[in-house]
């Protein structure tokens, strides 16, 4: 089995401030990633899917990169509905998540 | 719009079934592939497995090959999932979700969520 793992557990940041979120895979994937965003009481949302592509509606903030194990989700300018719990996902080698990073106001 | 609306919170004891439905609209049922995650509280994401709406055919995750069984209704545009032999540790909220199109297996619509309970 594929193990993401996401780093770090928690980011303590501002509003405005620029968020870096790793996912790391156990080995290759591609660029079979998928990045999420859940809120509490609320489903995941889906970000970025194939490493680097929006998904539809997601604002431009939002930005994937990365290959095959080391992926990163840039938050370009935190907006105050951008504080949630984002997860990352992998497809290459059946299907797993990561553990979650948790965005938090400082 | 796309919709996927599921059945109601289900508590259930340990040894027992469950069958959680998940009703799509707003596309064509057939086209797309539907999924079921699961959450553990306070946890993350676990994949159950894949359900093809257009033939039936399924597919699990490896870890619940033995105990769920997918199915689905074209003529009402459910899919279901029963999970069997429950045990503690199956206490979740049980999502649907939409493979999105021409990539199967990331999710782009989800349903509301099923909240299971297993106690003894």
């Amino acid at each position: 089995e594929i193990v993401l793992t996401q780093s770090p557990a928690t980011l303590s940041l501002s509003p405005g401030e620029r968020a870096t979120l790793s996912c790391r895979a156990s080995q290759s994937i591609s660029s079979y990633l998928a990045w999420y965003q859940q809120k509490p009481g609320q489903a995941p949302r889906l970000l970025i899917y194939d490493a680097s592509n929006r998904a539809t509606g997601i604002p431009a903030r939002f930005s994937g990169s990365g290959s095959g194990t080391d992926f990163t989700l840039t938050i370009s300018s935190l907006e105050p509905e951008d504080f949630a719990v984002y997860y990352c996902q992998q497809r290459s080698n059946g299907l797993t998540f990561g553990g979650g990073t948790k965005v938090e106001i400082k | 719009q796309v919709q996927l609306v599921q059945s109601g919170a289900e508590v259930k004891k340990t040894g027992a079934s469950v069958k959680v439905s998940c009703k799509a609209s707003g596309y064509s049922f057939t086209t797309d592939y539907l999924h079921w995650v699961r959450q553990a509280p306070g946890q993350g994401l676990e994949w159950v497995g894949i359900v093809n709406p257009s033939g039936g055919t399924t597919s699990y995750a490896q870890k619940f090959q033995v105990r769920v069984t997918m199915t689905r209704d074209t003529s009402t545009s459910t899919v279901y999932m029963e999970l069997s032999s429950l045990r503690s540790e199956d206490t979740a909220v049980y999502y649907c979700a939409r493979g999105l199109s021409g990539y199967v297996y990331y999710f782009d619509y989800w349903g509301q969520g099923t909240l299971v309970t297993v106690s003894s």
